[in-house]
């Protein structure tokens, strides 16, 4: 029973580029938060997923970041043109229900250069 | 909006000694949950324990337990015969069971030191 899977595990961006950091939840699981990690600091939420639906954003910058959970397929977070203070370990956590319990996967580490 | 703060930076224990790490939340709600979460070298964070505000009973994991003041709104980790594996990032976390969110709100952390 795979857990949740991320990749890559490591992305590497230069200023202005676009990053991309997908998130395969567990079997069985439709619901997926993505949260923030910067150096030294515990984990801030971004955004909260269901099938095909954004339910709670609140915690996205306004600008250059998107996040999507398409029908098929991964979870997908989209960084437009990064800057450095991108610079973070993202996490995704996937849920079997509402206020189920969330497991985390390993992480995305974004370096911008 | 719920806070949760961590106030130690930084614990030492030796091998098979106890520790507790101190968290404190701040809420105007009554139903919610709280828990603690270990981050190794690895970065994979794995859930530790859970408490439920409306039992009354401290959790307990094995070598872990909890002591929650709900008036307080206090929730410390113990840590019984620690191990050197022990060694990582624990975080405190929050989440609401009222409404539709269904974040967690996590504390800055300790770092947990395991020495021989």
């Amino acid at each position: 029973n795979a857990g949740v899977m991320q990749n890559p595990r490591h992305l590497v961006r230069r200023r202005g580029q676009e990053a991309r950091l997908r998130c395969s939840p567990m079997k069985g699981h439709s619901h997926v938060y993505w949260y923030r990690q910067l150096p030294e600091e515990g984990l801030k939420f971004m955004v909260y997923l269901q099938k095909e639906n954004i339910i709670d954003e609140s915690g996205m910058p306004k600008e250059r970041f998107s996040a999507e959970f398409p029908k098929e397929g991964p979870s997908i977070l989209r960084i437009q043109q990064v800057v450095r203070g991108d610079s973070a370990a993202y996490f995704c956590a996937s849920s079997q229900a509402f206020k189920g319990e969330q497991y985390f996967g390993p992480g995305t580490r974004l370096t911008v250069t | 909006a719920q806070t949760v703060t961590q106030s130690q930076p930084e614990m030492s224990v030796q091998e098979a000694e106890t520790v507790t790490l101190s968290c404190t939340y701040d809420t105007s709600e009554s139903d919610y949950y709280l828990f603690w979460y270990k981050q190794p070298p690895s970065r994979q964070m794995i859930l530790v324990i859970r408490q439920e505000a409306y039992k009354q009973q401290n959790a307990t994991e094995n070598r872990f337990s909890v002591n929650f003041q709900k008036a307080a709104k206090s929730f410390s980790l113990k840590i019984s015969d620690s191990q050197l594996g022990d060694a990582a990032m624990y975080f405190c976390a929050y989440r609401t069971n009222t409404g539709t969110a269904s974040k967690l709100t996590f504390g800055t952390g300790t770092r947990l030191q395991v020495t021989l």
